[in-house]
């Protein structure tokens, strides 16, 4: 079964510090990785995904992320973070060797929530 | 314009009722999906369904029942209510790819359901 986790209930950094928020999954296969941040009382937002190709995958708002087989890892990161980035943000997986047809939904982790002090 | 929009935003109901939360997608997508939000901010997908398949998470009380009336939309009909099901309720869409699992999902903005 497919699983991701996010080792940190949150993470505080400073305004203008580079960021990262954990993620490692478990799939059988090659997997496709995803992030979404959820603001306060609203949905999710997707920033980025990975699929195949080159391992540094560049999203939205000025996220990237970086895939890592070896490590099992897909950790996100910003170079310079902003106060508007405090969010919640979550790591999602989809294994294309999973069982279940060609609609199953996205494996999540818990979430982390990212506090950006100004 | 919303791409995914749920309605009621907000639910508040007595247990026992039978209520239904609807969604709408206008991004053309084939697939759709619910998820449960829970207190812990834990996200779970429920159910995803296209026009040729409904595939149900086995953990989803069968009290849980979904119904697309077309491709475009794709309500929860929640039957006996119970105090468990308090939490968010998250519709999504994707258009599925040729290379299944690949594609973006798109989430709607929650309906909030307190069960009293």
């Amino acid at each position: 079964a497919q699983s991701v986790a996010q080792p940190e209930d949150q993470v505080n950094v400073a305004e203008g510090n580079p960021l990262t928020v954990k993620c490692t999954y478990s799939v059988s296969g090659n997997p496709y990785l995803f992030w979404y941040v959820q603001y306060p009382n609203r949905g999710l937002q997707f920033l980025l995904k990975y699929i195949t190709g080159d391992n540094l995958v560049k999203g939205s708002y000025g996220f990237e992320a970086e895939f890592n087989k070896s490590q099992t890892s897909f950790h996100l990161k910003k170079p310079s973070a902003l106060v508007s980035d405090s969010a919640l943000y979550f790591c999602a997986v989809r294994d294309p060797h999973a069982s279940g047809g060609g609609a199953d939904g996205l494996t999540f982790g818990k979430g982390t929530h990212l506090i950006i002090q100004p | 314009d919303t791409a995914v929009s749920q309605t009621p935003k907000y639910l508040v109901t007595q247990m026992g009722n039978d209520k239904s939360i609807k969604c709408e997608q206008n991004l053309g997508h084939d697939t759709m999906y619910w998820y449960k939000q829970d207190s812990k901010k834990f996200l779970k997908i429920m159910f995803s369904y296209n026009n040729k398949e409904l595939i149900i998470n086995e953990t989803v009380p069968n009290r849980f029942s979904p119904k697309s009336p077309d491709k475009a939309h794709l309500n929860l009909h929640i039957n006996s209510l119970e105090l468990g099901d308090s939490a968010v309720y998250f519709c999504a869409s994707s258009q599925l790819l040729a290379a299944a699992y690949q594609e973006t999902q798109y989430f709607g903005p929650g309906t909030r359901l307190l069960v009293l």
